[in-house]
């Protein structure tokens, strides 16, 4: 019953550095999407997809990167680190059509950028 | 653009006592839906409650209820007979569909409710 799996959970990096947060559900839903949580910020949506293929931005998607290969998977990249990206990153899905569903989210990936 | 207002960034409540939490939005559309989610300290984003605009009936979950005003564009959270593992931090959602599949999900900045023994 894995729901929404994100790894790392914990990573620190050095100004300029490249990664991926990986995001994987087992529900077969076909909406996926990124937030960032900051302090007294909520959370804010980066980038999303609607099914494979399909990618679109979000409110603050400047210095992300997503590709959605598969409806499993929507990893996100962060190309050179910088460290305004420091923060709290969510991955979470649903399924679409209707909107009535919730999202499901998963448990949180903590980013520090030095 | 949808906006989401939290106006009490902090809380508390006596255990065993009853809290409002408040939440206002602005939107021009009729069909959308609203949210209450609950992140304890865990980090976990947990779904408390949701209400479909355009269900005139407020929702309710066993302690938790809401207050739907859609004229007023106001979406309150009433937790009842508050319990200690309700100290969390709570957002308000606002969920618009915009068609082929498309959402936008729009977060309040969040009320941190700390719940006194």
């Amino acid at each position: 019953n894995a729901g929404v799996t994100q790894t790392p959970k914990f990573q620190v990096l050095k100004t300029g550095q490249s990664m991926t947060l990986q995001c994987a559900q087992d529900m077969n839903h076909e909406y996926m999407s990124w937030y960032r949580q900051d302090p007294g910020m909520g959370l804010r949506l980066i980038h999303y997809s609607v099914g494979a293929g399909i990618t679109d931005q979000g409110e603050v998607p400047n210095g992300y990167n997503v590709s959605r290969s598969t409806t499993e998977d929507f990893p996100l990249r962060l190309l050179s680190a910088a460290p305004s990206q420091t923060s709290v990153y969510f991955c979470a899905s649903s399924y679409s059509g209707g909107g009535s569903g919730e999202l499901f989210f998963g448990e949180g990936s903590r980013l520090t950028v030095l | 653009a949808q906006t989401v207002t939290q106006s009490q960034p902090e809380m508390s409540v006596q255990e065993a006592e009853t809290v409002t939490l408040s939440c206002t939005y602005d939107t021009s559309e009729s069909d959308y839906y609203l949210f209450w989610y609950k992140q304890p300290p865990s980090r976990q984003m947990i779904l408390v409650i949701r209400q479909e605009a355009y269900k005139q009936q407020n929702a309710t979950e066993n302690r938790f209820s809401v207050n739907f005003q859609k004229a007023a564009k106001s979406f309150s959270l009433k937790i009842s007979d508050s319990q200690l593992g309700d100290a969390a931090m709570y957002f308000c959602a606002y969920r618009m569909y915009s068609g082929a599949g498309s959402y936008q999900l729009t977060f309040g900045k969040g009320t941190k409710l700390s719940v006194i023994p």
